[in-house]
């Protein structure tokens, strides 16, 4: 998996909980980006990162916070869980340019809400 | 937006035969397209990246990219049972700088 790890890989949670994501990189990338993965839906965009304390939103990103205080670390944070925000969520890094635009994804962390 | 489109699944195909995979992309100014392969249960792979016209082979893959049409395709030759797949088109660049767009994924069976 390219130097990238997810934790949890498996969570049940409850509605109106918060939940946070961990994705950590030894790779050095500049790019980090959280998805999401519904059936039917492909692969969504949640939010991505580039460069430390740089953050934009992506497609789906209504209800999910992220923040990256280290160039190794991509928090996704759910303030409060959801049926819907029930999925598999994938994070990726890469360099972003041209090029130099390859992801690699992380193992995934199945979550659901209760 | 832009809009990354997969020929609709699930496909089928005889093992030895070649599988095709077909992608079409809506931003004529994406200059990245990727195909992944992904595995039930699993996270996405790269099998290829091709940048420019033409055709792009790495063994028995080979990814096909006509700019001018905003078509990108990936055949599999000899096509084994473990090819079974989900396959994912993505497209980068443009407008998107930073980002790739996924297209929903084409099932590939290979029966023996």
């Amino acid at each position: 998996d390219a130097g990238i790890t997810q934790s949890p890989r498996h969570k049940v949670t409850e509605t109106g909980t918060p939940v946070t994501l961990r994705c950590h990189q030894t790779e050095n990338h500049r790019y980090m980006y959280w998805y999401r993965q519904d059936p039917g839906h492909g692969l969504r965009l949640i939010h991505y990162s580039y460069g430390v304390k740089d953050t934009d939103k992506g497609e789906v990103s209504d209800g999910y916070s992220v923040s990256r205080s280290k160039t190794e670390d991509f928090l996704l944070t759910l303030e409060s869980a959801t049926s819907s925000q029930t999925s598999v969520y994938f994070c990726a890094i890469g360099g972003g340019g041209y090029g130099t635009d390859t992801q690699y994804f992380g193992p995934g962390t199945r979550l659901t809400v209760l | 937006q832009k809009e990354v489109e997969q020929n609709s699944g699930p496909l089928s195909v005889p093992e030895g035969a070649i599988a095709s995979l077909n992608c079409t992309y809506s931003d004529r100014g994406s200059q990245s397209f990727f195909w992944y392969r992904q595995y039930s249960g699993k996270s996405p792979e790269l099998i290829m990246s091709i940048y420019s016209n033409g055709d792009k082979e790495d063994g028995r893959f080979t990814a096909q990219l006509n700019k001018a049409s905003q078509y990108v395709s990936l055949l599999i030759r000899d096509s084994q049972p473990s090819d079974s797949a989900t396959y994912l088109c993505a497209v980068g660049g443009g407008t998107s700088y930073g980002k790739l767009t996924f297209g929903q994924g084409t099932i590939l069976t290979v029966h023996p």
